[in-house]
């Protein structure tokens, strides 16, 4: 089943823990990129990556890296959480930037606590 | 900043009825794309427009878009219960990325 995986599903963290969020697909895609979603805010990009080893910041950065060292795999990495990355994170695969070609496929959300 | 806004915020409809709702942007794109997202679960692509296509169906669904007036509705015909989740449009907006709106919420009363 083609799909975009992501681990854990919850996360419940204490400021300045440093934590991994893991997204994987089987698409064999290209384009990935990380969302957070806040009430009242819509989705906002935080990084995408064009290809292996290809990121580059989305709309609000500020305190998430990821990677891209393999084309399935796009980490997302929280160096110091802190409370205001309190949210619902949610990867997303396509095969191309603007989902020209069916669009993009989301993985199941990522629900992160930091207190 | 956003690049789509829906309208209305929140819909709420009895099953049966047909639901539309709207979305506004600001640039030219290349395409318009709609998605579905059920409470707290990852948004499930609908249904994509070409700027150069007027209006498109699938299924119960069908979507138009108006380039002059940088516009696109969603109508769902026959609303059932499951259909009760909330709805996005995302645009291109010449970007190296799709921008999401704020979405509408949408309750289907059985």
């Amino acid at each position: 089943e083609a799909q975009v995986t992501q681990n854990p599903r919850y996360l419940i963290t204490v400021t300045g823990k440093k934590l991994t969020v893991t997204c994987s697909q089987n698409m064999n895609h290209e384009y990935m990129s990380w969302y957070r979603q806040d009430p009242g805010l819509g989705l906002r990009q935080i990084y995408y990556s064009m290809n292996v080893e290809v990121t580059d910041k989305g709309d609000v950065p500020e305190g998430y890296k990821v990677s891209r060292k393999e084309k399935r795999n796009f980490p997302l990495i929280l160096e110091s959480p802190s409370p205001n990355q309190t949210s619902l994170y949610f990867c997303a695969s396509s095969l191309s930037p603007w989902g020209a070609q069916g669009g993009y496929t989301f993985g199941s959300g990522t629900r992160l606590t930091v207190v | 900043s956003q690049q789509g806004e829906e309208d209305p915020q929140a819909l709420s409809i009895q099953e049966g009825e047909n639901a539309t709702m709207n979305c506004s942007y600001k640039t030219s794109i290349n395409n318009l794309q709609w998605y579905r997202q059920n409470s707290g679960r990852g948004l499930v692509h609908l249904i994509l427009i070409r700027s150069n296509e007027r209006e498109k169906h699938s299924g119960r669904l069908r979507v138009t878009l108006d380039t002059s007036k940088k516009s696109s509705s969603l109508l769902i015909t026959a609303s059932r219960a499951a259909d009760t989740a909330s709805y996005f449009c995302a645009t291109d907006g010449g970007t190296d990325k799709l921008i999401f709106g704020t979405g509408t919420r949408l309750q289907v009363f059985p």
